[in-house]
C-alpha cells in the first residue's frame, strides 16, 4: 500500500482540463513543499514534471501544473493533449524516506 | 547531454544478491550538488524509491530497505553500484537509475535510465 493515495483513473477531452490529486498526511505533503510529479508513458521511464509543488523543469509545458492544499496536492493539465495520456506519479519528501503515490492513469478520449 | 544506462542479471534465485550498476556521461558525480538514486518498479506497480549517493559520498537509503541495501560511486568511471542482499520474489521489478536534479533544496530526478528488469525465481 502507497503512502501516497491517488485515484486509479481519470479521463478527459482532447482540449479540457484534468486534476490528479496526491492525498498523503500531516508527516508528508501537508508539512514539506517537496512534491513532484512524474510521467510515465508504457514501457518507458518516467519524467520529471513537476517539483517543489509548483515548478516545472526545463521542457515542460506550462498546460502542467501544481498545487497543494492541506495534506493534497495536486497536478493539473490543461488543454489536454492525446500525448499526456500516461501514468502520473505523485512523490513526497517523508523525513528520512521519499514516497510515491499508487499512481494514476490518465485517458484522453 | 545527461544519459544514464543500467546493467545488470535479468534473472537471480531467491536469497542471491543483486548488483546492478549505472553507467552515466554528461556530468561527473565529483561536482557539488550532484547525485544518483535508484528507484524499482514492479510490473504493473508504482514506483518505490531504493538509495541515493551524493557528491560528497553521503548516502541515503529507504528505511524499510536500509538493511539490505549497499550503494557505492566509482568517479573515474562515472558509475554508480547498487547492491541489495537476500532477494526475493517481491523484489521482482525493473530498476531504474536517475540524475537528481541540481540546485534545489530536495531530490528530484530530472533524468532517468531506460531500466533493467531483474526477475527473481527459483
Amino acid at each position: 500500500q502507497s503512502a501516497l493515495t491517488q485515484p486509479r483513473s481519470v479521463s478527459g477531452s482532447p482540449g479540457q482540463s484534468v486534476t490528479i490529486s496526491c492525498t498523503g498526511s500531516f508527516s508528508d505533503v501537508g508539512t514539506y513543499n517537496y512534491v513532484s510529479w512524474y510521467q510515465q508513458h508504457p514501457g518507458k521511464a518516467p519524467k520529471l514534471m513537476i517539483y517543489d509543488v509548483t515548478k516545472r523543469p526545463s521542457g515542460v509545458p506550462d498546460r502542467f501544473s501544481g498545487s497543494k492544499s492541506g495534506n493534497t496536492a495536486s497536478l493539473t493539465i490543461s488543454g489536454l493533449q492525446s500525448e499526456d495520456e500516461a501514468d502520473y506519479y505523485c512523490c513526497s519528501f517523508a523525513g528520512v524516506d521519499k514516497v510515491f503515490g499508487g499512481g494514476t492513469k490518465l485517458t484522453v478520449l | 547531454q545527461i544519459t544514464l544506462k543500467e546493467s545488470g542479471p535479468t534473472l537471480l534465485r531467491p536469497t542471491q544478491t543483486l548488483t546492478v550498476t549505472c553507467t552515466f556521461s554528461g556530468f561527473s558525480l565529483s561536482t557539488s550538488g550532484m547525485a544518483v538514486g535508484w528507484i524499482r518498479q514492479p510490473p504493473g506497480k508504482a514506483l518505490e524509491w531504493l538509495a541515493l549517493i551524493y557528491w560528497d559520498d553521503d548516502r541515503r537509503f529507504s528505511p524499510s530497505l536500509k538493511t539490505r541495501l549497499t550503494i557505492t560511486k566509482d568517479t573515474s568511471k562515472n558509475q554508480v553500484v547498487l547492491t541489495m542482499t537476500n532477494m526475493d520474489p517481491v523484489d521482482t521489478a525493473t530498476y531504474y537509475c536517475a540524475h537528481r536534479l541540481p540546485v534545489t533544496s530536495w531530490d528530484y530526478f530530472d533524468h532517468w535510465g531506460q531500466g533493467t528488469l531483474v526477475t527473481v525465481s527459483s
